[in-house]
């Protein structure tokens, strides 16, 4: 079983559209979660990060994490044109001197939205 | 210049030939990062490097040979790569090796012929 997984879609949706992305872990451990997104020809480049279970905000974007699930989400409202990427999660164990800043990812979800 | 960025931005070579990818990070971060990633696969974690000391190597073949000169400058150094280490290359940054945040350069295509 992988440690976390990801549907790579891909997923097409109109504009305007409310778009769910969603990752399931298996470890326990983990403790941080992170939504990173990923142009084409293009670094990931970190969209959301949080430390806990609930809901955390920024503009059009939540992530959402649901530790006793082990299932964590992030959503897009009112999508654009310009939010057509790949969306990877990724999970940490945590800060503490090994981390070694070592994310563990999931595969990326193709998605894209269109006029 | 800011950020990271990696050169070349594409690379084709042999089996047989050895290369060098560049890696370079504006931010003045201590902890350096070199990922794989592959068609339909995750990212892969290759090396970590931390104050210029290596903290990490995550079981790569000894055909992929990291070096840090210092907080700023990463490279790898390839040779007699397999068809199947063509990949994105990407190398990344963060503020210290406990730091998650990581920050990304736009990779390396390599195509190994």
């Amino acid at each position: 079983q992988k440690e976390v997984e990801q549907d790579p879609g891909p997923l097409s949706v109109p504009e305007g559209a409310i778009v769910s992305l969603n990752c399931t872990y298996s470890n326990s451990a983990f403790q941080y979660f992170m939504w990173y997104r990923q142009y084409s020809r293009k670094g990931p480049e970190l969209l959301m990060y949080t430390y806990s279970s609930g809901n955390k905000e920024d503009g059009r974007f939540t992530a959402q994490v649901d530790k006793s699930s082990k299932y964590i989400s992030l959503f897009i409202r009112d999508s654009q044109p310009s939010d057509s990427a790949t969306y990877l999660c990724a999970d940490g164990v945590g800060a503490g001197g090994t981390s070694y800043g070592k994310l563990t990812f999931g595969q990326g979800t193709i998605l894209t939205v269109h006029p | 210049e800011t950020g990271v960025t990696q050169t070349p931005r594409h690379l084709v070579m042999g089996m047989t030939n050895k290369k060098s990818l560049k890696c370079e990070q504006h931010l003045g971060h201590n902890a350096m990062y070199w990922y794989k990633q592959s068609a339909k696969k995750p990212l892969e974690l290759m090396f970590v490097y931390s104050l210029e000391e290596r903290v990490e190597n995550n079981s790569v073949p000894s055909r992929f040979s990291p070096e840090c000169p210092n907080s700023s400058h990463l490279f790898l150094h390839l040779h007699t790569l397999q068809p199947e280490d063509s990949a994105l290359y990407l190398c990344a940054s963060s503020q210290d090796q406990t730091n998650e945040k990581l920050f990304f350069g736009s990779g390396t295509q390599l195509s190994v012929l």
